[in-house]
């Protein structure tokens, strides 16, 4: 089983609409979560993180984590062309390493 | 304030020959990592400085993969020889200090695209 699991996707959405992204980590010691975007060619940008069960929101991103179930997800409202790229999911066990899922990729169509 | 800095950008090489890649992290980061990401995953942490001690080197093929990072600042991460498996992006990022980064994540370079034939 791998540490952190995504869907690589596509995940496809029309413009406008929700983005849903979603990740499972399997170390219940994990402390902190991340997602990362990564436009294609380029290195991962910091988008979000969360450390507290609930919601998280910024903007026109929400990251949802719950511990019990070991789930993080990451909403996009309002889904626009640029939004297109590569979500990575990261978990920290809290020793400084930042530990990555697959990725998903997400195309947004106008 | 500037990013992390990476050089070179790309680095076509033919195996069996060495290479190096550069680092320069954010002024004032103690804490610089080395990442290397294949094509179609996510990064995966190769080393793991805190100044200029590497305290986290279980993932780095030490048979052909070395790393150092004088004066605990700029890190040079290299591979020889290179096999054409290593063909990958290897990413640098850095963070105030490891606390810092497994709360609030990090920063990464542009990275360096490593195409071994």
């Amino acid at each position: 089983q791998k540490e952190v699991e995504q869907n690589s996707g596509p995940l496809s959405v029309p413009e406008g609409a929700i983005a849903s992204l979603n990740c499972t980590y399997s170390d219940r010691g994990s402390q902190s979560f991340f997602w990362y975007r990564q436009y294609s060619g380029k290195s991962p940008e910091l988008i979000m993180f969360i450390y507290s069960n609930g919601d998280k929101e910024d903007g026109r991103f929400t990251a949802q984590l719950n511990k019990a179930s070991q789930y993080v997800s990451l909403l996009i409202r309002d889904s626009q062309p640029s939004d297109s790229a590569t979500y990575l999911c990261a978990v920290s066990p809290g020793t400084g390493k930042l530990i990555f899922g697959q990725g998903t990729t997400l195309q947004v169509k106008p | 304030e500037a990013g992390v800095v990476q050089s070179p950008r790309y680095k076509i090489i033919e195996k069996k020959q060495p290479v190096a890649f550069w680092c320069n992290p954010i002024s004032g980061h103690n804490t610089l990592y080395w990442y290397r990401q294949n094509l179609g995953q996510g990064p995966e942490l190769l080393i793991r400085y805190e100044n200029e001690e590497a305290v986290d080197d279980s993932q780095l093929p030490k048979d052909r993969f070395s790393a150092e990072r004088l004066k605990g600042v700029d890190s040079t991460l290299k591979i020889q020889p290179a096999e054409l498996g290593d063909s990958a992006v290897y990413l640098c990022a850095s963070s105030r200090n490891a606390g810092t980064g497994a709360n609030y994540g990090y920063t990464f370079g542009s990275g360096t695209r490593l195409t071994v034939v």
